[in-house]
């Protein structure tokens, strides 16, 4: 089956410093990835989606990018924080071919 | 106007209680549709998924879908405790990009 892992679990971190979250996925091949964040109260916002090893696309203009290294890693940076980039970051993953998507535990980063 | 439109509630209903959660879309051609629940802190987790118009049953869920009206409704029978979560309703144009739009999620406490 498949298993789809984040870490940092939980993660503060002063304005200006940098980010690295991961996101690894388990028992599938080339699978699409998605990195969102939701904001409190919010819905989630789709930040950038991957359809193979280093094919990146940006859904919204920011201080955040996002790598993909290996098939079924996703890596989602940042060389300097701000307060604004603070929120509950959430990786998926869907199946080629198909068209829902599974979400990982989640990282809750908060800048301060 | 947004995508996916959602009541976010707050919803409160006693054990036992049918509950009923709704989402409506505006783009005619939104094929697929998903309903997610989240717990507190945690990752959304995928709960129905359909395509087709008319119910779908599964144990105390059914996923309702109307096309014509751009209507999607989730309901509950003989709700409980654990139950109590955030609901999302979520679709997509079927595209291989597999972009979903989500509504902003319906917060459920069901009571003993």
């Amino acid at each position: 089956s498949q298993t789809i892992h984040q870490w940092p679990a939980t993660l503060v971190q002063p304005v200006g410093s940098p980010l690295s979250l991961e996101c690894t996925v388990e028992g599938t091949s080339n699978p699409n990835l998605y990195w969102y964040r939701q904001a409190a109260g919010r819905g989630l916002q789709l930040l950038f989606y991957s359809v193979g090893i280093g094919q990146i696309s940006s859904e919204v203009p920011q201080n955040l990018s996002a790598s993909r290294p290996q098939d079924r890693q996703f890596i989602l940076s940042s060389k300097k924080l701000l307060l604004s980039d603070s929120g509950f970051y959430l990786c998926a993953w869907r199946g080629q071919g198909t068209y829902e998507q599974y979400f990982g535990p989640g990282t809750r980063l908060t800048v301060t | 106007q947004k995508e996916v439109e959602q009541d976010p509630g707050p919803l409160s209903v006693p054990e036992g209680a049918i509950v009923s959660l709704n989402c409506t879309y505006s783009n005619s051609a939104f094929q697929y549709f998903m309903w997610y629940r989240q717990y507190s802190r945690k990752g959304p987790e995928l709960l129905m998924y359909t395509y087709s118009s008319g119910n779908k049953e599964d144990g105390r869920f059914t996923a309702q879908v109307d096309k014509s009206s751009k209507y999607i409704s989730l309901f509950i029978r003989d709700s409980q405790p654990s139950d109590s979560a955030t609901y999302l309703c979520a679709t997509n144009r079927g595209s291989t990009l597999g972009r979903l739009y989500f509504g902003r999620g319906t917060q459920l406490t069901v009571w003993p």
